[in-house]
């Protein structure tokens, strides 16, 4: 079974600086998608980002950028020039063809003046 | 220009009750999802539907029913309800099944059960 691992539970982050948020995930497939949500205090899930296993060109949003390294199964996103708005839950999910996003437990991002 | 709307955003009733949450798309994609967050924020699937037939059913009790009338609409009802039920329902839609297509979530609904 498919697994999302998130060791950091809470991150904090001065305004206009960079910060990284680590994800792992476990998997026998070599086809599959990874995702980063957002989830502010208003409680909606953000898309942030997405990823295609089977490309090798790390992927970007503006602000916001991955690191994957297939090999190693990990997936951890990059912002950078850190804003008040992103303080929030982020979330590393993991899609196979299942269509199931199977989540992490969240890392807590606070973003501080 | 709401794209996934759940009806209502907050849930509140007693043990034992019997409860519906609504959930529309215009985004026109034929696959919605049900997802449960619970207190620890972990979010889980319990169903999907493709085309208002069901193509995943995870371990859910079968207090639980989804219902798709049409492949814009997934509603989710739930028969006596317990406490452990309280929790955050997201829906969620994608545009094809089986084709790991992005999913866009609704506000969510907060079920708090007394």
């Amino acid at each position: 079974a498919q697994t999302v691992t998130q060791s950091q539970p809470e991150m904090s982050v001065q305004e206009a600086e960079t910060v990284t948020l680590s994800c792992t995930y476990d998997t026998s497939e070599s086809n599959y998608y990874l995702f980063w949500y957002k989830q502010p205090p208003s409680r909606q899930m953000i898309l942030v980002i997405r990823q295609e296993a089977y490309k090798q060109q790390n992927a970007t949003e503006n602000r916001f950028s991955v690191n994957f390294q297939k090999a190693a199964k990990s997936f951890s996103l990059k912002i950078s020039d850190s804003q008040l708005g992103d303080t929030a839950m982020y979330f590393c999910a993991f899609m196979n063809s299942t269509d199931k996003l199977i989540f992490g437990t969240g890392t807590r991002l606070q973003v501080f003046p | 220009d709401t794209a996934v709307s759940q009806t209502p955003k907050y849930l509140v009733t007693q043990m034992g009750n019997d409860k519906s949450i609504k959930c529309e798309q215009n985004l026109g994609h034929d696959t919605m999802y049900w997802y449960k967050q619970d207190s620890k924020k972990f979010l889980k699937i319990m169903f999907s539907y493709n085309n208002k037939e069901l193509i995943i059913n995870e371990t859910v009790p079968n207090r639980f029913s989804p219902k798709s009338p049409d492949k814009a609409h997934l509603n989710l009802h739930i028969n006596s309800l317990e406490l452990g039920d309280s929790a955050v329902y997201f829906c969620a839609s994608s545009r094809l099944a089986g084709h790991t297509d992005t999913q866009y979530f609704g506000p969510g609904t907060r079920l708090t059960v007394l």
